[in-house]
């Protein structure tokens, strides 16, 4: 099982808000910054989230990311249907010495 | 606007030595503070981090791989390289090359190669 915990699936309507949240400890999500990777069906992951909090250019505002204490949280606000994609939670583990991914959520626009 | 291609047998016979390389064009694999990393996905499952290699030649494997791994570069043609020895089939997946930026995150992916292990 993973060292971060995300739930395998999220479900939204068109338009609506939808947050995916990624569980860690002390040691990862606690002390460093969290990244967040989407995976569109068939193709490479890309990166949506870094630092925790900020946007590579051209990733829409509709996409936020946020912490607080050992949770971080994705947040997708006017989930669109091209927004149908795995979505990975991912930060540095002070323990492991390792760079280490949440299990992935599925993200389904109903 | 750099890209990353993977390369290499897309087939590896159990107790061999797995070889990819990743292709750098539209930058160079010695300039800036990147990292270099690997990136590997079973099918149907989830992203597992292999390791990183810095332009400084630092590097940083996932500990639990790290007895089988080597990652290095090579910059006169602006590549670098993923060896995993003595591959079982646990080691079948999808392996991506990326490139990172410190605490930016890996902002670049190659598109994938698919490896698999069997006799």
């Amino acid at each position: 099982q993973s060292v971060l915990t995300q739930p395998p699936s999220a479900s939204g309507t068109p338009g609506q808000r939808v947050s995916i949240s990624c569980s860690g400890s002390s040691s990862n999500i606690g002390s460093n910054y969290v990244y967040w990777y989407q995976q569109l069906p068939g193709t490479a992951p890309k990166l949506l989230i870094y630092r925790t909090n900020q946007r590579p250019s051209g990733v829409p505002d509709r996409f936020s990311g946020s912490k607080s204490g050992t949770s971080a949280s994705l947040a997708i606000s006017g989930l669109r249907s091209e927004d149908e994609a795995d979505y990975y939670c991912a930060t540095w583990d002070d323990s492991l010495s390792d760079l280490v991914f949440g299990g992935g959520t599925k993200l389904t626009a109903l | 606007q750099v890209q990353l291609q993977e390369s290499g047998p897309g087939l590896v016979k159990p107790s061999q030595t797995l070889s990819l390389i990743c292709t750098v064009s539209g930058g160079s694999v010695s300039s800036g503070s990147y990292y270099w990393g690997w990136i590997r996905q079973p099918a149907g499952k989830g992203l597992e981090w292999i390791g990183r290699i810095y332009t400084s030649g630092s590097t940083n494997y996932n500990p639990s791989l790290k007895s089988r791994v080597t990652i290095s570069v090579d910059t006169s043609k602006n590549q670098f390289s993923l060896k995993l020895r003595s591959v079982t089939a646990a080691d079948t997946a999808m392996y991506y090359c990326a490139r990172g930026i410190a605490a930016d995150g890996m902002d670049v992916w190659g598109q994938g190669t698919t490896v698999t292990v069997s006799s």
